[in-house]
């Protein structure tokens, strides 16, 4: 069964703080990894994909790939009420099967 | 990002009637599209993988002679709910995966908000 595990939160953080969410999954043959912010009462929206070891930036978003210990983790820095949703990481494996993890809740305070 | 459309973006309908709702990846082609079902503060649950020229490969649970999918172009997908009960009630989400540059990721559509009465 492959398996992607995130903690569900809530993950609360002040205005102007880095959110640290993280993620591992099963299979050690994964090739393409993502970060999607889903918004309450709205559809997933890709924000960061990541398709080899180390780091990538975007903006205030840096996403990390650890595959020898099959561990995955976005960073937002200056985090902003507006960042406060729901992300999903979801892996693709070495089958071409993407899966999703349940989510992790951020809430930042103003 | 590439963009996916979905139609309608909330439907009512009696019980008893049958839905369809259509998924388009408007500035791709994608020969693989996805249907998902998420409850309120559920996670996304996947119903089905919806192949270009193909039957439908749907997951454990999912009824398929209840959960009509059809996939006539590289650019549209089509999920027919038929015969729908008040339980059918959900957030209908479909997803296109694009292959740009060898790199496959999947957009999702806006969602369609169906109420069955």
């Amino acid at each position: 069964q492959k398996e992607v595990e995130q903690n569900s939160g809530p993950l609360s953080v002040p205005e102007g703080a880095i959110a640290s969410l993280n993620c591992t999954y099963s299979d050690r043959g994964s090739q393409s990894f993502f970060w999607y912010r889903q918004y309450s009462g709205k559809s997933p929206e890709l924000i960061m994909s990541i398709y080899s070891n180390g780091d990538k930036e975007d903006g205030r978003f840096t996403a990390q790939i650890n595959k020898a210990s099959q561990y995955v983790s976005l960073l937002i820095r200056d985090s902003q009420p507006s960042d406060s949703a729901t992300y999903l990481c979801a892996v693709i494996d070495r089958y071409s099967t993407l899966t999703f993890g349940k989510g992790t809740m951020l809430l930042v305070s103003p | 990002g590439a963009v996916v459309s979905q139609h309608p973006s909330r439907v009512i309908c009696k019980s008893g009637t049958s839905v369809k709702i259509e998924c388009r990846s408007l500035d791709f082609q994608a020969t693989t599209m996805f249907w998902y079902r998420q409850f309120p503060k559920k996670s996304l649950m996947l119903m089905a993988t919806s192949n270009e020229g193909s039957k439908a490969t749907y997951e454990q649970g999912v009824e398929k002679d209840k959960f009509l999918i059809n996939h006539a172009s590289l650019t549209l997908s089509t999920l027919t709910v038929t015969s729908a009960h008040p339980e059918d009630s959900s957030f209908y989400i479909c997803s296109a995966r694009s292959l740009a540059g060898r790199q496959e990721t999947q957009y999702f559509g806006p969602g369609t908000r169906l109420l069955v009465l």
